[in-house]
């Protein structure tokens, strides 16, 4: 079946300028979760959504930074005024409930010039 | 707050040479455990998870791990590593919140 979507898979942008990243996770799954990953680190927590709660936002990094999640589906993650330490690849993914083994996205790679 | 651990940052096998990645965490309550995978130019995946049961856990491609609650360990083991395994190995661990907590990954390459 169809697995986690993101878009786009590669996003160049100014410094100083607003993105906005896309994530279609798996049909029926109610957990939602944002990473980011940088090079030779881990994965960064930014987000949760599950279901119709309010989300955790205990890991974005900073107020530049914020995510909705429509219909309990689609979820986007905006930075604005970004910045060159915003450039990594960020990643989505679902799971069926909170907890459970999440399935990941293709991530989208953010250069900030 | 829990906190996850990867000893080995880079790690470089043979092929038929048996692995063993090193994940320690700290949580003191109940926890769900995780190693993925991340081949090559590929989506992180599941290789196995541990919730409750018995603490050997076997998953995909002949991949273990097992379980140490005495020790906050879950290590991951392959008797005899292909050149197919070459990739990024997480692991993670979930206690107390529904958001996992990653480790910093191993890289692993294995000659042929």
């Amino acid at each position: 079946g169809a697995g986690v979507s993101q878009s786009p898979s590669n996003k160049v942008t100014e410094k100083g300028k607003d993105v906005e990243l896309r994530c279609d996770p798996i049909s029926g799954h109610t957990a939602l979760y944002w990473y980011r990953q940088s090079l030779g680190q881990g994965l960064e927590f930014l987000i949760y959504f599950q279901g119709n709660s309010a989300p955790d936002k205990s890991g974005l990094p900073s107020d530049r930074f914020s995510a909705e999640r429509t219909g309990g589906s689609v979820s986007t993650l905006t930075i604005q005024r970004t910045q060159q330490e915003d450039s990594a690849v960020y990643l989505c993914a679902s799971s069926l409930a909170g907890g459970d083994e999440q399935y990941f996205g293709p991530g989208t790679r953010l250069t900030v010039t | 707050a829990q906190s996850v651990s990867q000893h080995n940052h880079h790690v470089i096998l043979s092929e038929a040479a048996s692995l063993e990645l090193g994940c320690n965490y700290s949580y003191g309550g109940t926890v769900n455990l995780f190693w993925y995978v991340q081949y090559p130019g590929q989506h992180l995946q599941l290789l196995l998870k541990y919730f409750s049961g018995d603490p050997l856990v076997k998953g995909i491609k002949g991949f273990e791990a097992e379980f140490i609650k005495s020790k906050f360990s879950f290590n991951l083991r392959k008797p005899s590593v292909q050149w197919s395994d070459t990739a990024e190995y997480f692991c993670a661990v979930s206690g107390g919140s529904y958001i996992p907590t990653f480790g910093r990954g191993t890289s692993l390459i294995v000659h042929p």
